[in-house]
C-alpha cells in the first residue's frame, strides 16, 4: 500500500539553524500539507500546497518558513532560523483531489530545538 | 474559527472492555468529521469519517456518529484490544472544500491492558 515518508525521523538543531525537513507523498496525489504538534498541544495546521504555490496557511507559517516541491516526487518545508518554539512533531500529508479527499500522513519528523 | 474538543486523557483500560472517546466540535455549517489513529511509530491512520448529521462511521469495530445537535462525534468500541493501544484524534474539515485543511484536537492515548 502507498505511503507518505519523512525524512528524518528525529532532527536536532541549535536555535538559529535552518532546518529542511522531508517528505515523499504519494505518487499520484497532488495537494500536500505540513502540520505540527507541539508536546502536549493540539495538532496544528501549517500549509497546504497545489499546483507549485501555497493555497492556504495558518498564521504560524510566517516568513520564516518556506515550502518548496524540488522536483517530482519531494515536498520539502525549511524553517530558516530555528526558534525553541519550533520543537515539535511535524507531520506531512498528501490527497488525491480526484480520488478519495482524505489526507494520509506520513510518521512525522521530531525537531528538537536547542 | 473551527475548533475540536476532545476529553482527557489518558484512557487505561482492560481488554474486551467497552471504550467511549468523546469528542466535540465548533464549526459553522456541515464540517466532515474524522478519527484518524496513530499506532507507536508510524502516521495518522484515517480510522472513520461521516460526511452529513446522523451520519455513522465505522471501521475495525469502532464507531462514531455525526449529532448535529449535540455537535459531537464520540468515539466507541464494544470490546477492546491490546492492538487498539494507540493515540485517537478526532478532527474535522471545514465547508471550504475537500481538499481544505483539518482541524484536530489534542489525541488521547489509550492503552489497553491484557
Amino acid at each position: 500500500e502507498p505511503e507518505v515518508t519523512q525524512t528524518p525521523s528525529h532532527q536536532v538543531t541549535q536555535m538559529g539553524q535552518e532546518v529542511i525537513l522531508r517528505c515523499v507523498p504519494i505518487s499520484n496525489h497532488l495537494y500536500f500539507y505540513w502540520y505540527r504538534q507541539i508536546l502536549g498541544q493540539k495538532v496544528e495546521f501549517l500549509v497546504s500546497f497545489y499546483n507549485n504555490e501555497i493555497s492556504e496557511k495558518s498564521e504560524i507559517f510566517d516568513d520564516q518558513f518556506s515550502v518548496e516541491r524540488p522536483d517530482g516526487s519531494n515536498f520539502t518545508l525549511k524553517i530558516r532560523s530555528t526558534k525553541l518554539e519550533d520543537s515539535a512533531m511535524y507531520f506531512c500529508a498528501s490527497s488525491d483531489p480526484s480520488g478519495s479527499p482524505y489526507q494520509f500522513f506520513g510518521p512525522g519528523t521530531r525537531l528538537t530545538v536547542l | 474559527g473551527d475548533s475540536v474538543t476532545q476529553m482527557e486523557g489518558p484512557v487505561t483500560l482492560s481488554e474486551e472492555a467497552f471504550l467511549t472517546i468523546n469528542c466535540t466540535y465548533t464549526a459553522t455549517g456541515y464540517p466532515s468529521l474524522f478519527w484518524y489513529v496513530q499506532y507507536p511509530g508510524e502516521g495518522l491512520q484515517l480510522l472513520l469519517k461521516a460526511t452529513k448529521a446522523d451520519d455513522k462511521g465505522s471501521n475495525k469495530g469502532f464507531e462514531a456518529t455525526y449529532r448535529k445537535e449535540t455537535t459531537s462525534f464520540h468515539l466507541e468500541k464494544g470490546s477492546v484490544q491490546v492492538s487498539d493501544s494507540a493515540v485517537y484524534f478526532c478532527a474535522l474539515r471545514g465547508v471550504a472544500g475537500a481538499n481544505s485543511k483539518l482541524t484536530f484536537g489534542k489525541g488521547i492515548t489509550l492503552s489497553v491492558r491484557p
